[in-house]
């Protein structure tokens, strides 16, 4: 079965601190994709990123980070210097197969950055 | 480039009343996914379409939920009739193979 867990429920920090969203996923598929999505308050989920099974690398985007661990089924994510704006959820999903819109998604991750 | 649109973006209903929630997608995109985001959750894909034709609708409650997409464009989501546990946000997303894009969604409260 496809599974996509964020134990973090919701996570609160401070401005300026780094922050590290979990991810972790099941499948029995040897080809998928992983995702993050931001939620804001508006409620349109926007895409962050996109990683393919076969490529392990971690990838950084201004303060956003990604690690990718096939060992551990794990698709962290990093906030560097976390900002007011950061607020929002955020979920990690999993595409099962044909188009990637077919995602299963986490509950999502609660951040709440205070200045 | 115009996102994807839906309307409306709040709708309260009574039980066993009956509601229907438009979607125009970002031109061009051939797939569509209706998802419904019930509070406190991840979205859960209900139906994906590809141009006008269902690919999948596997987690559709079929007894009351209904969508179409007429021409392979616009799409209308159905409920009839609602229950109380259909309270949720229905986002609408298109793209093409290799991506996604997501509506802001509307927000249905079943009272």
């Amino acid at each position: 079965a496809q599974k996509v867990t964020q134990a973090q429920t919701e996570i609160s920090v401070v401005e300026k601190e780094d922050v590290t969203l979990d991810c972790v996923y099941e499948t029995r598929d040897t080809t998928y994709y992983l995702f993050w999505y931001k939620q804001p308050p508006s409620g349109e989920l926007v895409f962050l990123i996109r990683r393919n099974s076969f490529d392990e690398q971690n990838e950084i985007s201004g303060r956003y980070s990604w690690n990718f661990q096939k060992s551990t089924s794990s698709f962290n994510f990093t906030i560097t210097a976390s900002q007011v704006v950061d607020s929002a959820v955020y979920f990690c999903a999993l595409n099962y197969g044909g188009s990637q819109g077919n995602l299963i998604f986490g509950k999502g991750t609660k951040l709440s950055v205070k200045p | 480039e115009a996102g994807v649109a839906q309307s409306p973006r709040y709708k309260i209903i009574e039980k066993r009343q009956s509601v229907a929630f438009w979607c125009n997608p970002i031109s061009g995109h051939a797939t569509l996914y209706w998802y419904q985001q019930i509070l406190g959750q991840g979205p859960k894909l209900l139906i994906q379409f590809q141009n006008n034709g269902v690919v999948d609708d596997s987690q559709l409650p079929k007894d009351r939920f209904s969508a179409e997409r007429l021409k392979g464009v616009d799409s209308t989501l159905k409920i009839q009739p609602a229950k109380l546990e259909d309270s949720a946000v229905y986002l609408c997303a298109s793209g093409s193979y290799t991506e996604a894009f997501f509506g802001q969604g509307t927000r249905l409260t079943v009272v």
